[in-house]
Order: structure tokens, then C-alpha cells, then sequence
């Protein structure tokens, strides 16, 4: 089974508007991380935002914020007023077991394609 | 500030030719390293993790290799590579034991193998 899952492989939104991109978790680990990076054409993987799985708010970064339910173990990340230098992939990722533990790796989404339309 | 930097940008190899990826971190000591792949249009895998100098761990069996001569320089290799070795290499570091560990990559290094 997939551990995240990003369901949507391309949306579209207006510029100025808000736009939700899904992602999905799987992890019987109680200590995990969850990542967004956006990836635009030139490749680079950009860090946008973390949610820690003890964290009891969601995060916010700018103009990004993470919705985070726990119990449904999704991560959706929401973008306001979106700009046109928002059209990127962006993917979800996760981190499972306690930090400096040993648990190294980030699980990747296969990735949302957004693209905002003038 | 921290800065990551991947060399080269781009790389055209036969197969069966060796391969040399470099990537250094600048401004932080004692970095977690990482080297990922991306298929395209596909998320990240990761191929090598690296604690310390010396100390690499590899989390798929393939043709590459990674070795970590200093502190910010981690480099993956290769002795012969294979059509199925193309694709897009990221380099990536992360603060060691820090709360949240996040990792922040490299501009990447696209390997064409004809």
C-alpha cells in the first residue's frame, strides 16, 4: 500500500484564488513529520511547510497553510491568493519514528501538477 | 545561510561509462546527507543516506555507489552505467538531530544515459 497519496495529478486555479492540493498518509508509527515541497519546472525541490504529528495547530508558512486531520490522516495543503509562480508539482511527504532515531527517510507523493491561470 | 550546490547541472554518458555526481553544503557542519533519484513525472527515491564522514547506508541495492570524503561533500558514483541509471539526481541535507530534521535539496543534477 502506498504510505502517501496524493490523489489530484493536475489542477487548475485562477490567480487570486485559494486552492487545496490532497494528500493522504498511511503510518502506524505515533511519531511522524509531514513535508510539502513545491517543485517548479527548473527542478529544484523547495521546502514549503512542516506538520509535526504532535503538533496540536496547524502550520503556516506565508500564504501556505497545512490542514491537518489527524484522525482522517490527511495533510492537505492550502494556498491563498494564488500567484502565477504558484504553477509548480508540489508533493507531500513523510517522515516516520522519532528524529535523530534513525529514521531518515522521507516517503514521497507522486505529486500534484498545479497550474494558475491568469 | 545555507547553500547546497549540485555539479554537473547536466550529463550526457554512453552506457558502461563511469559517473561522478558531486554535492557540498556550505554553512552548516555535521549535515545529514542524502542522494535521491526522480524518474520522470514520478516522486523521489532515495538511494543514500549518510550520517558522517564515511558512514553511508543505502536504502535500494543498484549500480550506484555513494562515498563521503569530507564533512559537506557527499558523491555518488558509478563504474558502469545503465540506461535504467537516467534520470534526475537530487542532493539533500538536513540539520542533524534537529526537531524537525527537514530536508532541503540541491538544484539537481539530469543524467542521460544513451
Amino acid at each position: 500500500a502506498q504510505k502517501i497519496t496524493q490523489t489530484q495529478p493536475g489542477m487548475f486555479v485562477q490567480e487570486k484564488e485559494a486552492v487545496t492540493l490532497d494528500c493522504t498518509y498511511d503510518t502506524s508509527d505515533p511519531s511522524y513529520g509531514l513535508f510539502w515541497y513545491k517543485q517548479p519546472s527548473s527542478g529544484e525541490m523547495i521546502f514549503l511547510i512542516y506538520q509535526g504529528s504532535y503538533d496540536q495547530q496547524n502550520a503556516t508558512e506565508g500564504r501556505y497553510s497545512l490542514n491537518f486531520q489527524k484522525a482522517r490522516k490527511s495533510a492537505n495543503l492550502v494556498i491563498s491568493a494564488s500567484q502565477l509562480g504558484d504553477s509548480a508539482m508540489y508533493f507531500c511527504a513523510m517522515r516516520e519514528g522519532l528524529t535523530g532515531a534513525g529514521s531518515y527517510q522521507l516517503t514521497f507523493g507522486k505529486g500534484t501538477k498545479l497550474s494558475v491561470i491568469p | 545561510s545555507q547553500t547546497i550546490h549540485q555539479w554537473p547541472a547536466t550529463l550526457v554518458q554512453p552506457v558502461g561509462s563511469p559517473l561522478s555526481l558531486e554535492c557540498t553544503v556550505e554553512g552548516t557542519s555535521n549535515p545529514n546527507l542524502y542522494w535521491y533519484r526522480q524518474a520522470a513525472g514520478r516522486g523521489l527515491q532515495l538511494l543514500f543516506y549518510s550520517v558522517g564522514i564515511g558512514q553511508i547506508s543505502s536504502e535500494v541495492p543498484q549500480n550506484l555507489s555513494a562515498s563521503r570524503p569530507q564533512d559537506r561533500q557527499f558523491i555518488l558514483s558509478s563504474k558502469k552505467l545503465l540506461l535504467s541509471d537516467s534520470g534526475f539526481y537530487l542532493c539533500a541535507w538536513s540539520p542533524r538531530l534537529a526537531a524537525r530534521e527537514t530536508q532541503y535539496f540541491g538544484p539537481g543534477t539530469r543524467l542521460l544515459v544513451l
